[in-house]
């Protein structure tokens, strides 16, 4: 079967760091994919991992551990634009992406 | 210049009806899929399709039917509406095949790029 897990609402203050966690079990494993999506808007492409170990991207940052069926994605200095959700996508055999449910960031003042 | 583009943006229609929603992609890729979003924001896979070709339908009533004249449209056709249609539906594209760059892997796909989706309110 397939099952990706996420939080499903976090909250963090400006400037801070949050990290979002992502377990996941599927058939087959093609890479993992963290986007972006504010509300009302169309998910947008954030990181992508497929060996294990810690891709970064200026204030994003995403980890994979593909024995652990484990991902996280960090981000620093919080502004808040970074008020979204955050869906954590895996790539099986299928070439099918398979969402996660979605962890709702709110970032306060 | 948009890279994914579906229209209609918002669709209210009454129950029992046909709509249909259209999707184009000019970035050149080769898989098109649709994506059913509902009230509680889970991002559902419904169709994918590669080079005009059906590769995914996952467990979706057959009043959905997507089609696909060529492999930069994919248009998905709904007939006899329910209120439980209601929903936001994502049309995406990505590139494939790529080398995931690991011994044992299959080759995937790069990201997916989105359209701005679709608002399905049936009333």
């Amino acid at each position: 079967g397939q099952n990706i897990d996420q939080p499903t609402e976090m909250t963090a203050t400006e400037g801070a760091i949050v990290q979002i966690n992502c377990t996941y079990q599927t058939s087959g494993f093609n890479g993992l994919f963290w986007y972006q999506q504010h509300a009302g808007e169309a998910p947008t492409f954030l990181s992508y991992n497929v060996l294990d170990g810690l891709e970064e991207k200026g204030r994003f940052s995403s980890f994979l551990s593909r024995s652990k069926g484990y991902s996280y994605l960090l981000l620093k200095e919080l502004q808040m634009k970074d008020s979204a959700s955050y869906l954590c996508a895996v790539e099986n055999y299928g070439q099918n992406f398979v969402f996660g449910p979605g962890t709702r960031l709110s970032v306060l003042p | 210049d948009t890279a994914v583009s579906q229209t209609p943006k918002y669709l209210v229609t009454q129950m029992g009806n046909d709509k249909s929603i259209k999707c184009e992609q000019n970035l050149g890729h080769d898989t098109m899929y649709w994506y059913k979003q509902d009230s509680k924001k889970f991002l559902k896979i419904m169709f994918s399709y590669n080079n005009k070709e059906l590769i995914i339908n996952e467990t979706v009533p057959n009043r959905f039917s997507p089609k696909s004249p060529d492999k930069a449209h994919l248009n998905l056709h709904i007939n006899s509406l329910e209120l439980g249609d209601s929903a936001v539906y994502f049309c995406a594209s990505s590139q494939g095949p790529r080398d995931t760059g690991f011994v044992g892997s299959r080759r995937g796909n790069t990201e997916a790029f989105f359209g701005q989706g679709t608002r399905l309110t049936v009333v």
